[in-house]
C-alpha cells in the first residue's frame, strides 16, 4: 500500500515563494503527481515526476528524490489565485493514491 | 470540446435510497476512475475500470457498484448499504493504463447529500 504525508495548512504572502513538501512510503512507485484543487472544484494537473530532479513549469516547479521518498512543489511569485489545496499523489503499477492535501492561503 | 461530464452538480437523496451518479467522457480514454472526497481530506479510490466490461474495486468499494458497458460511460451507484454516503464524488479518466505519465483528467464532481 501507499502512505503519503503532507502538511495540512500553509500560509504565505503575495509575491513570496512557498515550498510544499510530500513524503511517501510505497510498495511500488511509478511516478508522482501534483494537483491543484480550488474549493468545491475538481483537481487540475500541475506536474509529474518519475525521475529524480527538478521539473520546472513557469511559476511552478516540482522536485523528486526517490531514494528519500520525498517530493516538493515550489510556487514562486505567489498570487491570490494560488490559494487552494495542493494534492500530492503517487502512482504504483495500478492506481493513483492521494495525500490529504495542503491548504495554502495567500495573504495580501 | 473534449472533457468529462458529471451530472448533476448537486444531488439530494433520502436515506435508504439507491442513487446513480453519471460520468461521461469524450476523450477516448481507456481508463476511468471514481473517487470520494470528504471535507479536508484527499481523494479515496472507490472503483476503477481499465477497459470496457471490466472494473476493479478500489480502497473503499463497499456500498458502491459500477458498470462499464461503453467506453465513454462509467456510472456509479451509491447503494443503501453505504453507511456515510454524503460526500463529493469525482470521476476521472486517463488515456490508458500502461503509461505512468498519463495524468488523470477530472470531471467537475457531484456533491451528494443524503438526508
Amino acid at each position: 500500500g501507499q502512505n503519503i504525508d503532507q502538511p495540512t495548512e500553509m500560509t504565505a504572502t503575495e509575491g513570496a515563494i512557498v515550498q510544499i513538501n510530500c513524503t511517501y512510503q510505497t510498495s511500488g512507485f511509478n511516478g508522482l503527481f501534483w494537483y491543484q484543487q480550488h474549493a468545491g472544484e475538481a483537481p487540475t494537473f500541475l506536474s509529474y515526476n518519475v525521475l529524480d530532479g527538478l521539473e520546472e513549469k513557469g511559476r511552478f516547479s516540482s522536485f523528486l528524490s526517490r531514494s528519500k521518498g520525498y517530493s516538493y512543489l515550489l510556487l514562486k511569485e505567489l498570487q491570490m489565485k494560488d490559494s487552494a489545496s495542493y494534492l500530492c499523489a503517487v502512482r504504483d503499477w495500478v492506481q493513483l493514491t492521494f495525500g490529504s492535501g495542503t491548504q495554502l492561503t495567500v495573504l495580501p | 470540446d473534449g472533457g468529462i461530464t458529471q451530472s448533476p452538480k448537486y444531488l439530494f437523496r433520502k436515506e435508504g435510497q439507491n442513487v446513480t451518479l453519471s460520468c461521461e467522457q469524450n476523450l477516448n480514454h481507456d481508463a476511468m476512475y471514481w473517487y470520494r472526497q470528504d471535507p479536508g481530506q484527499g481523494l479515496r479510490l472507490i472503483y476503477y475500470s481499465q477497459i470496457v466490461n471490466d472494473f476493479q474495486k478500489g480502497d473503499i468499494a463497499e456500498g458502491y457498484s459500477v458498470s462499464r458497458e461503453k467506453k465513454e460511460s462509467f456510472p456509479l451507484t451509491v447503494t443503501s448499504a453505504q453507511k456515510n454516503p454524503t460526500a463529493f464524488y469525482l470521476c476521472a479518466s486517463t488515456r490508458d493504463r500502461v503509461h505512468s505519465y498519463n495524468e488523470q483528467f477530472f470531471g467537475p464532481g457531484t456533491r451528494l447529500t443524503v438526508l
